[in-house]
Order: structure tokens, then sequence, then C-alpha cells
């Protein structure tokens, strides 16, 4: 059965603390994966999209990776605004699978 | 360029009454997914267009529950004889493909009463 599972559900990190998101699949034929930030009250934006295993995005403090069986969004020294649900999606060409998110709390 | 747009942003309602939501996709998307999101939790897949058909209508909770899109464009999600437990808020997307990036309006906030 193809799942998507992210951990840990919630992190709360001091500034600049740096961390990493997980998300891990088991998908057959993946055909791309996604990582959102969610804001309270408002709908998923997007961040990254990866394609196959060992390709590596960077926006500002966030770096996402992705292996054949999980992807990382890497927070570098993070700030009180990247506080948020970040989640995870994936592509298989017929499905579209999102995860249940990780909650950041960056604390000052 | 615009983005997906909802419609509207807040609607409080009794139960038993019917509502409709909209969604305006991005120019050019041929695909559209609307999802519910309980406080808290996260995305719940209720149905997929592709143009005017939705081949996968598998996340709708019940037959109160329905959604037409027009024109490969617009789409409407109707609730009927609402419970309380559909209060949720109800998020339109809209992607060029099913496979590619998919962008996401505000939502609509639905409270039955």
């Amino acid at each position: 059965e193809d799942q998507v599972t992210q951990s840990p559900e919630a992190l709360r990190l001091q500034e600049g603390e740096s961390s990493s998101l997980n998300c891990s699949y088991t998908v057959s034929g993946l055909r791309g994966l996604f990582w959102y930030r969610q804001d309270p009250g408002k709908g998923p934006e997007f961040l990254f999209t990866l394609y196959s295993a060992g390709e590596e995005k960077e926006k500002e403090r966030l770096k996402a990776t992705l292996t054949k069986k999980e992807s990382f969004l890497h927070i570098t020294a993070p700030k009180p605004e990247d506080s948020a649900t970040y989640l995870c999606a994936l592509s298989t060409g017929n499905q579209f699978y999102f995860g249940t998110g990780t909650s950041l709390t960056v604390i000052p | 360029g615009a983005g997906v747009s909802q419609s509207p942003s807040n609607k409080v309602t009794e139960k038993g009454k019917d509502v409709e939501l909209r969604c305006d996709p991005i120019s050019g998307h041929t695909a559209l997914y609307w999802y519910r999101q309980s406080l808290g939790q996260g995305l719940e897949f209720l149905i997929y267009f592709q143009g005017n058909s939705a081949p996968d209508k598998s996340g709708l909770p019940s037959d109160r529950f329905s959604a037409e899109r027009t024109g490969g464009s617009v789409s409407t999600l109707t609730i009927q004889r609402t419970q309380q437990e559909d209060s949720a808020v109800y998020l339109c997307a809209s992607s060029q493909t099913r496979t590619n990036i998919q962008y996401f309006g505000a939502g609509t906030r639905l409270s039955v009463l």
C-alpha cells in the first residue's frame, strides 16, 4: 500500500538551532516529491519539487534532499518566521499523496 | 498572474442547509482538486478533475457531497443538508497535469451551526 509518513509531528527549535524534517514513503513509481509550507489560516504554499534520488534543492534557509525511500527538509539557522506546518506530497502519476505534516515552532 | 481563487473565504450556515463553494483555478491548468482540512489535521482528498470530467471521486465522504467543473475552469463543490461534522476548511488546488505542482487557494472556512 502506498504511504507517506512525516516525522516528527511537531518540532520546537530555538532560533538558530538547525534541524531536519523527514518524509518517508513507500510508493510504486514515484514521479515527483513536493514540499509545501502552510501557515495558519492559509492554503499550502509550494516550496520544492524533487524528481530523482540524489537531487537537492535550496531556498534561503531550507534545503530539500531525496533518496529512494525518504526526503529531508533541512532548516539551517531557523528564524521565528520559519514557524509553520511543512507538508510533504508525492505523485505517482495516477495518485497524489499528502503527508500529515510537521508543525515547526521556532522560538526567539 | 492570478493564483487560485476561492470564494467565499468564510461561510457560516445552519445544519441542514445546502452550501456551494467556488474555486477559480489558475488559467490553463487542466487539473483541479478539492481537499478538506479539519482543525489541526492533514489534507483529506475529496475529488480530482481533469478538464470537466472527474476520474477520481473516491474521497467524497457521502452522497451529500458533489462537485462539478464547467468550461475546464471554475469548479463548484456543493454540500447538501450540511452537518456539524462538515465544518472544516475546504481547499482547492490546480495544476498543469496530475503529476505537476499543485497550487492552492486560501480555502473556504465552513462552519455549520
